[in-house]
């Protein structure tokens, strides 16, 4: 079963505007940990903000803030004042417990283009 | 240091070749990742180190062979693979999971095409 969903391909916002890009999470453990990630073209995955299940206040990283929502399981990023520089893929990811160890898995990702 | 370091950057190889590509971190993470990458596509994990023994193969071809020699390096060697296997390799690091903060940092990649 898909763990983490999101649900928008593709996504446009205009230079200087905030966009939100989404992502529900599935689990069954109390403990879990929320992650977002940029990957432009050239491939490197960058780390932008992290929100822990027990976190009381939504995570906040400069122009990158996490709505989470722990009830309805969503932890969508808002990014403020986009710049072109923001156009990517944009990856939310879920740390996952398994047999003593863990990994991280992956959403499908969200292309935003960041229109001048 | 807070990077993790893959090399090479880009590798070619043909399907009877053998070659190994290898990730680099010094920032005393004690846990250390493969994934592969298709076009398109959200990373997928292959292997997971932990105190430099493997504990997690998701079910990977034996193609595909894992090394941890140390705990800073990470190596996966590559034999007899198939076009199919052309990919963004990505290696990465984590702090102990019991650690206040264990995030994810992940190396730029190795774009493998097989010919």
């Amino acid at each position: 079963a898909q763990k983490i969903t999101q649900t928008q391909p593709g996504m446009f916002v205009q230079e200087k505007e905030a966009v939100t890009l989404d992502c529900t999470y599935d689990t069954s453990d109390p403990s879990y940990g929320l992650f977002w990630y940029k990957q432009p073209s050239s491939g490197e995955m960058i780390f932008l903000i992290y929100q822990g299940s027990y976190d009381q206040q939504n995570a906040t990283e400069g122009r990158y803030s996490l709505n989470f929502q722990k009830a309805r399981k969503s932890a969508n990023l808002v990014i403020s004042a986009s710049q072109l520089g923001d156009s990517a893929m944009y990856f939310c990811a879920m740390r996952e417990p398994q047999g003593g160890s863990e990994k991280l898995v992956f959403g499908k990702g969200t292309k935003l283009t960041v229109n001048p | 240091d807070t990077e993790v370091t893959q090399t090479p950057k880009h590798l070619v190889m043909g399907m009877t070749n053998k070659k190994s590509l290898k990730c680099e971190q010094h920032m005393g993470h004690r846990a250390m990742y493969w994934y592969k990458q298709k076009a398109k596509k959200p990373p997928e994990l292959m292997f997971v180190y932990s105190y430099e023994k493997l504990s997690i193969n998701e079910s990977v071809p034996s193609r595909f062979s894992p090394e941890c020699p140390n705990s800073s390096l990470l190596n996966l060697h590559l034999h007899a693979l198939q076009p199919e296997d052309s990919a963004l390799y990505l290696c990465a690091s984590s702090q102990d999971r019991t650690g206040p903060d264990y995030g994810y940092t992940f190396g730029s990649g190795t774009r493998l095409t097989v010919v």
